[in-house]
């Protein structure tokens, strides 16, 4: 099975908000709410920031957000602020496997 | 807290063992696995294992060359790689899995296959 789709690259000025779209299939995204997103700054290792699809784990701001439709999932991030600046990846179960997203560079301006 | 070990240059075709040492949680009760990042690259699910060792996944690309393992009494998870190639020179990282998604991860093992 393929990588799920992601933008390369994403940008916003502080206090805007930023979409990241994760395309799939009818195999992994479309079927199961088992959308997860990360958050990689340079150096560091990935950090869990939503699961199941639009869940947060405790700790992480509610500026972030996920969401999906059909066979694909979005990462909403409010009220853009510096630190935010990273690498995002999507993941989706896909039946016997988990897949990855390329990976999104957010830039903020 | 996940610690992984072992990496290093290893030539085409040779083997590695890479170990992840965990605390702070219930290990014996979890799920885990072994996932990678390409220099510049994305991250790409490698193995993963169930609590009591009793089944092993894996991605298509390393089924028959890498055999993922545990040893509960350790708090310790592994990864035996083989014939390795160019092409699975990545950072490694163990990481624990719940319900499909990998929260913690730890911080890599940099292998690198090249002769």
């Amino acid at each position: 099975q393929s990588a799920l789709t992601q933008p390369p690259s994403a940008s916003g000025s502080p206090g805007q908000s930023v979409t990241i779209s994760c395309t799939g299939t009818s195999s992994d995204v479309g079927r199961y709410d088992f959308v997860s997103w990360y958050q990689e700054h340079p150096g560091k290792a990935p950090k869990l920031i939503i699961f199941e699809v639009g869940k947060r784990p405790s700790g992480v701001p509610d500026r972030f957000s996920g969401s999906k439709s059909g066979n694909t999932a979005s990462l909403t991030v409010s009220g853009l602020q510096a630190e935010d600046e990273a690498d995002y990846y999507c993941s989706s179960y896909a039946g016997s496997l988990i897949l990855f997203g390329g990976g999104t560079k957010l830039t903020v301006l | 807290q996940l610690v992984e070990s072992g990496g290093g240059l290893v030539q085409p075709g040779g083997s590695l063992r890479l170990s992840c040492a965990a605390s702070g949680f219930n290990f014996n009760n979890e799920y885990m696995s072994w996932v990678r990042q390409a220099p510049g690259k994305g991250l790409e699910w490698v193995a993963k294992i169930k609590p009591d060792g009793s089944q092993q996944y894996y991605v298509d690309s390393v089924k028959g060359r890498f055999a993922i393992s545990r040893d509960n009494a350790k708090n310790s998870l592994y990864l035996q790689m083989n014939s390795l190639r160019a092409e699975d020179t990545a950072l490694y990282y163990c990481a624990r899995e719940t319900w499909w998604r990998f929260d913690p991860w730890g911080q890599g093992t940099l292998v690198t296959v090249s002769s």
